[in-house]
This record gives structure tokens, C-alpha cells and sequence, in this order.
């Protein structure tokens, strides 16, 4: 049975950095055709693709945060890692880690989601 | 990447049929037959629903189905039940180089 958890701070100050951990269960991220992604949604929006990571350690990153992003994985703890440097409210949103399937092509195992509030 | 558009609304009575469309570009779903559904009630996480533009995954009712015509694809939810009222999104993938793309998320309202 997959499943998967989001942890991190709840509370970030403007121009922290943000960095939250996906601890998952039943699968190993060093199966081929496996990936984590990270995805967000501010409180009554859509959801937004932030990052993935692979695998084969290959990662894509949203073209309009990626300077702000970094995806880590840790096989050995079944842990992926996003940090997202200079938060601004506007990055207020509930984030969700999931697994990726390439034999779906889909995200087919969520994470609850954490809401991380971006307020001084 | 922008967003793929879908409508904002759609609603039907219990038993009868929505559509909901999901448009793109040529560069995600038309390009690509990846196009996925999510369904989403309040407070909860989103649940994979279609895949491949008209797959169900094990455990997801017929009543659900896909389609795909050029750039713009298509969630059809047939013989409308209580427990369908929730936003639906679509994404596409979009590339080798490239994340994924949402929609604008669509909610369904079942009167």
C-alpha cells in the first residue's frame, strides 16, 4: 500500500525559506519508472505542478519558480525534499506531494497535504 | 506553461449527464495522448479518476469516462450521484523537458 506525508513548518515568515519533507511508504524511488512530485494550492485555486523528481535522479521544475526550487531525494530514507527560497504570502497554499507513475503518466497516490501559512 | 482552461462551473441533476471540457495547446493536449483527471472534494486531496485521455483506474466507476478532440479533452460524468459533487481538474503532460500542466479546475454541482 503507497502512501505518503507532507511535513514542514506551518508558519514562514516573508523572505524565508521554505523546505518541506514527503515521507512515503510501499514503493522505493529507486524503481525505475517511479517519481515525486511536488504540488500546490492556494486556499480556493488550482492546482500547480511545482517540481518532480525521478528516479533516475532527473528532475523538472516549474518554469515560473524555478529559480526559487530545489527537489532532493533521500532513496535510503524514503523521503523527497522541496525547498522554496524568499516566500511571499502569495506562496500561502496547501502543499501536496505525490506519487508519480510512468505507467500512468499520472499522479495515482497523494499525500493529505500540509498548509503553510506565509505571514510576518 | 500556461494553464489549461476549463470551465468554471458545470451541474446536473442526479442521474443526468455533465461534460466538462479541458483546453489546450498543441504543445500539451493536443500533443499528447497524457491527459489525466482529478476529482477533488473539500479539504481532501485530489484523486486520480481518468489517465491516457480515457483510462479509469481500478476502483473508479464507469460512470466516468474520457475523450480527446484536438486540443481540448473531455470528462464525461454519466448517471449523475450525490457523491460526484467536487472539483474536477485535468493535466496534460506537456513534454520530455517539461512539467505537467493543471487546469483551472472545474466544480460540479449536483442539484
Amino acid at each position: 500500500q503507497i502512501t505518503l506525508k507532507e511535513s514542514g513548518p506551518t508558519l514562514v515568515k516573508p523572505t524565508q525559506t521554505l523546505t518541506l519533507t514527503c515521507t512515503f511508504s510501499g514503493f522505493s524511488l529507486s524503481t525505475s519508472g517511479v517519481g515525486v512530485g511536488w504540488i500546490r494550492q492556494p486556499p480556493g485555486k488550482a492546482l500547480e505542478w511545482l517540481a518532480l523528481i525521478y528516479w533516475n535522479d532527473d528532475k523538472r521544475y516549474s518554469p515560473s519558480l524555478k529559480s526559487r526550487l530545489t527537489i532532493t531525494k533521500d532513496t535510503s530514507k524514503n523521503q523527497v525534499v522541496l525547498t522554496m527560497t524568499n516566500m511571499d504570502p502569495v506562496d500561502t497554499a496547501t502543499y501536496y506531494c505525490a506519487h508519480w507513475s510512468f505507467m500512468l503518466f499520472s499522479f495515482d497516490y497523494w499525500g493529505q497535504g500540509t498548509l503553510v501559512t506565509v505571514s510576518s | 506553461q500556461s494553464a489549461l482552461t476549463q470551465p468554471p462551473s458545470a451541474s446536473g441533476s442526479p442521474g443526468q449527464s455533465v461534460t466538462i471540457s479541458c483546453t489546450g495547446t498543441s504543445s500539451d493536449v493536443g500533443g499528447y495522448n497524457y491527459v489525466s483527471w482529478y476529482q477533488q472534494h473539500p479539504g481532501k486531496a485530489p484523486k486520480l479518476m481518468i489517465y491516457e485521455v480515457s483510462k479509469r483506474p481500478s476502483g473508479v466507476p464507469d460512470r466516468f469516462s474520457g475523450s480527446k478532440s484536438g486540443n481540448t479533452a473531455s470528462l464525461t460524468v454519466s448517471g449523475l450521484q450525490a457523491e460526484d459533487e467536487a472539483d474536477y481538474y485535468c493535466s496534460s503532460y506537456a513534454g520530455s523537458n517539461n512539467l505537467g500542466v493543471f487546469g483551472t479546475g472545474t466544480k460540479v454541482t449536483v442539484l
